[in-house]
Order: structure tokens, then sequence, then C-alpha cells
């Protein structure tokens, strides 16, 4: 596609609860990041991906969210147990060298009940 | 770490009138600093990249300034129109891309 694609756009699930999250990249992309947006706030940085390998974990608060990019492509982002404090906007985001301008998609909306 | 703070955290103007949006930050090692507008719903749009070497980058009605030194830039809005609502977000950004954004500038031009 033309641009940076996320589904679902709206996630509502309840307490406890296993989701995933999917970003298809621009094509030929080859960084891949997730962001979190709270209601209020600028995106928080949580992984970045360079090719399927990620390459800064360092954003994703704990053990519970995961993330993996097996083929350099599609990416999934995948949140166990959820808490209702997991509710925000997730956010995708691809670039490629030189430009390292990165597009962003719609985002996720993921709603914890 | 890097922290990016954003002043106004909202604005509201008159069509016509020009502003300036303001970005402080306190690590003043980055490799650039992006300007995006954030519509409701949707996601963000680059509007303007300045290199770290770089003082300014202009498009259309908008002119981006970096301070690198004083870890500061401003965002500003010539001849603001109704289309120019949105939130406005400031980023700068580490080596290889990570991007650490202040918490943004809601802005409303009204006609």
């Amino acid at each position: 596609g033309a641009g940076v694609s996320q589904t679902p756009s709206n996630k509502v699930t309840e307490k406890g609860k296993y989701v995933e999250l999917r970003c298809d990249p621009i094509s030929g992309h080859t960084a891949l990041y997730w962001y979190r947006q709270s209601l209020g706030q600028g995106p928080e940085f949580l992984i970045y991906f360079q090719g399927t390998g990620a390459a800064d974990d360092s954003g994703l608060p704990n053990d519970r969210f995961f993330a993996v990019r097996p083929e350099g492509s599609v990416s999934t982002l995948k949140i166990q147990r959820t808490e209702r404090g997991d509710s925000a906007v997730y956010l995708c985001a691809s670039s490629s060298e030189p430009e390292n301008i990165q597009y962003f998609g719609a985002g996720t909306r993921l709603s914890v009940l | 770490k890097q922290e990016v703070t954003q002043i106004p955290a909202a604005l509201s103007v008159p069509e016509g009138e020009n502003l300036v949006l303001n970005c402080s930050f306190t690590d003043s090692a980055i490799y650039n600093l992006q300007w995006f507008r954030q519509d409701p719903g949707k996601g963000l749009t680059s509007l303007l990249l300045i290199q770290s070497s770089q003082r300014e980058q202009t498009s259309g009605r908008l002119n981006a300034s970096l301070d690198k030194s004083s870890g500061r830039s401003t965002l500003y809005i010539a001849a603001s129109q109704p289309g120019d609502s949105a939130t406005y977000l400031c980023a700068v950004t580490a080596s290889y891309g990570k991007l650490t954004f202040g918490q943004g500038t809601i802005l409303t031009v009204h006609p």
C-alpha cells in the first residue's frame, strides 16, 4: 500500500485478555517503530526494528509486551494479560535510509475494560 | 534521559494571525528535530525536519528554527487558517531515529 497500515483501528478487550496489534509498513522500509500515546500526551517510544531484529526494545514497559517482525516487513505487537492502564493509541511508523523520515499509521486505539 | 517540553499546551487564535509554538529539550546531543501535525483519529504527519547542523527549515507558511546549544526550537505559522487547527508535536531524534516527543500544543484557529 501507499502508507503505513495498522489493524484493527479499534480494539476493545477485557482486563486479563491477550491482544495482537498489526502494522504493515511502507513497502521497502527497513526500519519500523512502535509508539504508545496516552490521552493528552505525546507518543512514547516502545521498540525499534531494523529488518527482522529488535535493535532497541528499551521502551517496552514490562514483560507483558512483546513485538515481532519475522520477515522484516509486517510487525505484530503482542500484549499479554492486559490491564486498564494499557489503554492508549498504539502507533506504528516506518522509515528508510537515507531519508530517515518516519511515516506513521493512523494507530490502533486499545481500550481495556 | 531526554525530555521535550512544549509551550503553550493550547492556543486559540483568530484566523489570519501569525503565531509561534515553542519546544525545548534537555539534551542537546540530537541528530535532528521534527515538527509533526496530528489530526483527531489520525496518525502523525511530518511537517518539517531540521538536521542538527541546520538553523531553520521553511515549507510554505511554516518556518521552524533550531538553536541546538540552548535546546530550543520554534515553529512559526504565518497567516493562520482554520484548517491549521490540530495538535502540533515536536520531537527530537537519537542517532538511529528513535523519536522523543513533547506533549503537544493544541491549536485552534477560529474564523
